[in-house]
């Protein structure tokens, strides 16, 4: 299965300033997603990366506010902007992976001050 | 919308008894997958099932996959303490991800 990796793994961020996260996978993969998960809670998709297109942005997520990039088949980054305490979460990247399902990174915390 | 609501929400066991989780949608799903998440840990595959009454078995855990492919099970039998973590079912239909609330497993040693 491809394997993730994900920075940081945790930050504490002042509020109003933005945080970007990487996510690298060590094979070409199609999609990549974005997800937010508060403890103890499920995931949210926050967007699909799409290598050589814009983001698609589920409901209530907006590009201003978490910009994507996904430059080639191998990386994406999500930025979270401008945040806020109520920006204070968990958020994982994920490959699809073929017969292994979807494989994920190993989150970042993030917790805004 | 389509929902994938998943039960229970918590489970308690003694170690050595069997686990259950569910998975309902009132929608016909192409797919599940389950994930198993430990404490601060990340969401890891276990299994997709795909076809109308499947069953798959990984050692203690089986899965189905309901003939109306509409509900699917997680059963784990003499649960173990590293079986702790949320179990967590998850089906991708029509381009979109539909994510259970996950069962939160903890066994008592």
């Amino acid at each position: 299965s491809a394997v993730i990796s994900q920075k940081p793994s945790r930050d504490i961020c002042q509020r109003g300033t933005s945080l970007t996260i990487q996510c690298q996978v060590d094979s070409q993969v199609t999609m990549m997603f974005w997800y937010r998960q508060q403890p103890g809670q499920s995931l949210t998709l926050i967007a699909t990366a799409n290598q050589g297109s814009e983001a698609t942005y589920e409901s209530g997520f907006v590009i201003d506010k978490f910009p994507i990039s996904r430059p080639n088949l191998t990386f994406s980054t999500l930025t979270v902007s401008n945040m806020s305490p109520e920006d204070s979460s968990i958020y994982l990247c994920s490959v699809a992976d073929g017969d292994y399902g979807y494989t994920f990174g190993s989150g970042t915390r993030l917790t805004v001050v | 919308g389509q929902q994938v609501m998943q039960i229970p929400q918590y489970q308690h066991v003694q170690e050595g008894e069997d686990f259950t989780t569910y998975c309902n949608s009132s929608t016909t799903l192409s797919n599940i997958q389950w994930y198993k998440q430990r404490p601060g840990g990340h969401p890891v595959f276990l299994i997709q099932l795909v076809k109308s009454g499947e069953v798959k078995k990984q050692k203690r855990l089986t899965f189905q996959f309901g003939e109306a492919k509409k509900n699917s099970s997680l059963h784990i039998t003499a649960t173990q303490t590293t079986d702790v973590g949320t179990y967590f079912c998850s089906s991708y239909n029509f381009n979109k991800f539909y994510f259970g609330s996950g069962t939160k497993l903890n066994v008592k040693p």
